[in-house]
């Protein structure tokens, strides 16, 4: 139990193109998930928590309005990319807590701007 | 400051010896603790976890992991590696028990294993 899908595994777009990145808890209702960024060889860093039905809130030094949080219902994240750029290419991993359990993990989003 | 510290960056051992991955931890309240590992290009699996109580905590795939509050560390262990044990491993602090909180991941430590 406790499945996370996340949706695309890889998405290779061109500079200035907007790209949405789900995150969906398959069997369990999750009213908060994580968005995380991930650089090679390095941590996971938070970018954001996301809260069903309310704003998401962000970590110091991410541009809300470049990465688009919608977490409109208890199965579904959202994360787009705005204007995306070379810069913005990464791992992005998304993340969902069933009740009384740690986060679950999605596997991942490899994404690459050109 | 909150923190985790995962001191060693690469670590290689051979199939079947035995494992141990440290973490040590900065919290100001009572941490929560867990382990997590990473295959190449996937999302992360939850090894084991510690809430209260035993500080010495089982997990999945034969691994075990002791809390020690006198040193703040939150060691990974496992007695016999198996080759499809490399992957990278984060040691990980939150502050809440049911996780609605976040987490504060350590740097990653990456497990090679040679036959």
């Amino acid at each position: 139990g406790a499945v996370v899908s996340q949706h695309p595994s890889w998405v290779i777009c061109k500079s200035g193109t907007s790209v949405k990145i789900e995150c969906r808890s398959l069997d369990f209702q999750a009213t908060t998930m994580f968005w995380y960024r991930q650089f090679p060889k390095q941590s996971l860093m938070l970018m954001a928590t996301s809260n069903e039905g309310s704003k998401a809130t962000y970590e110091q030094g991410v541009e809300k309005d470049k990465f688009l949080i919608n977490h409109a219902s208890l199965t579904l994240s959202t994360l787009t990319v705005t204007s995306a750029h070379p810069e913005d290419s990464s791992f992005y991993i998304c993340s969902a807590v069933p009740i009384n359990q740690p986060q679950h993990f999605g596997d991942g989003t490899r994404l690459s701007i050109l | 400051a909150q923190s985790v510290t995962q001191p060693d960056i690469h670590i290689t051992v051979s199939e079947g010896a035995s494992l141990e991955l440290r973490c040590n931890y900065s919290y100001g309240a009572t941490p929560y603790l867990f382990w997590y590992v990473q295959s190449p290009g996937q999302g992360l699996q939850l090894l084991l976890k510690y809430f209260s109580g035993d500080t010495l905590v089982q997990g999945i795939k034969g691994f075990e992991a002791e809390f020690k509050r006198s040193q703040s560390s939150f060691n990974l262990r496992k007695p016999s590696v198996h080759w499809s044990d490399a992957a990278e491993y984060f040691c990980a602090v939150g502050a809440q028990r049911n996780q609605g909180g976040k987490l504060i991941f350590g740097q990653g430590t990456e497990l090679s294993v040679k036959p």
